[in-house]
């Protein structure tokens, strides 16, 4: 069965570092979106990705992060400088928009940052 | 600002067992709520449901909208020790295609 896939399953930064973390989406996906779950917390959504532009971001989404479909599999969040309160799982995930599910999104197992 | 809320935050019940999960949501333009089940990482997708009393069944887990209550519950019988996990329960909202999450749920199965 198709799934999303990310890398690094960990990682561990030093505040004010940059750090990029990966994403492969379900081939025959075209919308992609990344989610952060701090420790404890909600499962919160960062940004929505279309037709190689962002769609929606939420507030949390600020001038620190970007994203990117540097080809035609990979989707990547990058963190500019990270802060303490970075520190959290992150999620990609996709969906299939020509299913008419655009909301049934499938998570792949995600990236937990650790900033220290 | 949409809201997701799940009840009771936790439960723990023995093997075999039924148990009622209870979401309600307030979401701006809604079209769907979701439920996912976490267990060590990724939220696994369950089910989605956009209509308003039609149940959504897979094997032992069911589910049900409320339009009218905006409210959802997942039903779960014959529990087994798998069935751990926290139950995560999502609305979509259609215009700006976002998720809102609630806290979910943490069901224990005693065996």
């Amino acid at each position: 069965e198709p799934e999303v896939t990310q890398t690094p399953s960990h990682q561990v930064t030093q505040m004010g570092q940059e750090v990029i973390l990966r994403c492969v989406p379900i081939s025959n996906h075209l919308y992609f979106y990344w989610y952060r779950q701090i420790l404890g917390q909600k499962v919160e959504f960062l940004v929505s990705f279309y037709n190689n532009e962002i769609s929606e971001k939420s507030e949390i989404f600020d001038d620190q992060f970007s994203v990117e479909r540097p080809d035609g599999s990979n989707f990547t969040l990058k963190i500019r400088s990270t802060k303490l309160e970075d520190s959290a799982m992150y999620f990609c995930a996709s969906s299939d928009l020509t299913s008419g599910e655009l909301e049934t999104q499938y998570f792949g197992p995600g990236t937990r940052l650790l900033v220290l | 600002e949409d809201k997701v809320v799940q009840s009771p935050l936790s439960l723990v019940v023995h093997e075999g067992d039924t148990v009622t999960l209870n979401c309600s949501y307030e979401v701006t333009n809604f079209r769907s709520l979701l439920w996912y089940k976490q267990e060590k990482k990724a939220p696994t997708f369950l089910f989605m449901l956009t209509s308003s009393g039609i149940e959504k069944k897979s094997g032992r887990l069911s589910s049900i909208l409320d339009k009218k209550e905006l409210s959802s519950i997942l039903n779960i019988t014959a529990t087994q020790t798998g069935d751990s996990a926290i139950y995560l329960c999502a609305g979509f909202n259609f215009g700006n295609e976002k998720l809102t999450f609630g806290t979910g749920t943490r069901l224990t199965i005693i065996p």
